[in-house]
């Protein structure tokens, strides 16, 4: 079975700092990754994923995230926060194969809490 | 176009009670798929619905746990006999299609309270 471990509950960082959040995932098949975004009282948004190809993948608000095969491991990361990144951002993982082809039965990581303080 | 819709956001329940969860899926989107965060853990996946059909069930627990998806109206999540341990945040999910490079949005979630 699959799992997702993010080992950091909670982040606190100052404003224009540069921020690493951290994911580990457990799974002997092939996956599909993905970082989902959860501000105050909304629901979750996809950040970005990866599918397959060039192995980092970015966001169009300025976070990346590599997929490290070896390590197992999908980290997120973004050069200068802004107070606005405030939220719990969730790691996941869709194991593709025993899905039947599908995406929607993703494991979620327990989430990290970023707070980003001026 | 709205969102997910998840109504209603926050429900207290005793418990042996009865509680049904809605979620209304963006305009033309015919998959659905409900999630259920407890305490301390994240989302883990319960069932798969399209109109009028469950695809896929295999997270639901056997019992007290039902889901459907009728051809008119929300998607309906019920739980009956409610116990305090199934107090938890329960998301809904909707994707216009199944595959690979869909996207899945999810509502703001229903926080069930069993007391």
């Amino acid at each position: 079975a699959q799992s997702v471990t993010q080992l950091d509950s909670q982040v606190p960082v100052f404003e224009e700092a540069p921020v690493e959040l951290r994911c580990n995932y457990s799974s002997s098949v092939s996956v599909y990754l993905f970082w989902y975004v959860q501000y105050p009282n909304q629901g979750l948004q996809l950040l970005l994923k990866y599918l397959s190809g060039s192995t980092l993948v970015e966001s169009i608000n300025g976070f990346e995230a590599e997929f490290n095969k070896s390590q197992t491991s999908f980290h997120l990361r973004k050069p200068s926060v802004h107070i606005s990144d405030t939220a719990e951002y969730f790691c996941a993982v869709s194991d593709w194969e025993n899905s039947g082809g599908s995406n929607y039965k993703l494991t979620f990581g327990k989430g990290t809490l970023l707070t980003v303080n001026p | 176009n709205a969102g997910v819709m998840q109504n209603p956001r926050h429900l207290v329940r005793r418990r042996g009670q009865e509680a049904r969860l809605r979620c209304s899926p963006m305009k033309g989107h015919s998959h659905v798929y409900w999630y259920r965060q407890l305490p301390e853990e994240g989302l883990k996946f319960m069932v798969y619905l399209q109109k009028e059909n469950i695809i896929d069930e295999s997270g639901m627990p056997k019992e007290r746990f039902s889901a459907e998806f009728p051809k008119e109206g929300p998607s309906i999540l019920r739980i009956q006999q409610v116990v305090r341990g199934d107090s938890a945040a329960y998301f809904c999910a909707s994707s216009p299609l199944e595959g690979l490079h869909t996207e899945a949005f999810f509502g703001q979630g229903t926080r069930l309270t069993v007391v």
